[in-house]
């Protein structure tokens, strides 16, 4: 089956520090891949994605690049600001599929501090 | 488009009560999902919808919990009777129809719902 597994958190960083937050995946065939953004007391807003193997999805500073000899799309960003605490989502869907659900991993919490 | 509007964001309510959550999809998306997060078991998939048909409720916990999508631009959750443990935020979320390039969901704001 589908499945997403990010590493587990909190992580706690200073600001300026560089951030990596590991995920990989399993899924057959060829997935789209996301990370998702989740500031305090609002939903989640799509960071990046990548649809194919090789892509590098990147916004805000983020990046994250679709891995798929190693099932892979951690999340890098080289200098992480105090406005970048937030709760972080590594997502897929499988096109084409029976169906369209999207597989969340279980999130990663990250506090920046100054 | 305003995105995908929730209501109520917030809601009290007490036990045994029934407990209606509301979400208006982004228009032109044929696929919504309600979604449970919970510190304990994170972000839980209940059901999705593709053209206001029910494709998947594998997620919905118990009987208790029914949605329905009555129009392309209306979904409820609806609890009932409410229980303590139902206390979380639920998101409701809209994707587009199924492409390769644009096929991310766009999330609610979330309705917090405590039941006391």
């Amino acid at each position: 089956g589908n499945s997403v597994t990010q590493m587990e958190g909190p992580v706690t960083l200073s600001e300026e520090a560089f951030l990596t937050i590991n995920c990989t995946y399993t899924a057959t065939g060829y997935p789209s891949l996301f990370w998702y953004v989740q500031y305090p007391g609002e939903g989640l807003q799509l960071l990046l994605k990548a649809t194919k193997a090789d892509d590098k999805g990147s916004n805000k500073g983020f990046e994250a690049t679709y891995r798929k000899e190693t099932t892979s799309f951690h999340l890098e960003k080289g200098s992480v600001q105090v406005s970048d605490s937030a709760v972080y989502f590594c997502a897929l869907i499988h096109v084409p599929n029976t169906g369209n659900q999207f597989y969340f991993g279980t999130g990663t919490s990250l506090t920046v501090i100054p | 488009d305003a995105g995908v509007i929730q209501s109520p964001r917030h809601e009290v309510t007490e036990m045994g009560q029934e407990v209606t959550l509301r979400c208006k999809p982004i228009s032109g998306h044929d696929y919504l999902f309600w979604y449970r997060q919970t510190m304990m078991r994170g972000l839980e998939l209940l059901i999705y919808f593709n053209n206001n048909v029910p494709i998947d409720d594998s997620g919905m916990p118990e009987d208790r919990f029914s949605a329905k999508m009555p129009n392309a631009s209306f979904s409820t959750l609806k609890i009932q009777p409410s229980e303590p443990r139902d206390s979380a935020v639920y998101f409701c979320a809209s994707s587009r129809p199924r492409t390769e390039v644009n096929t991310e969901a766009f999330f609610g704001q979330g309705t917090r719902l405590t039941v006391v």
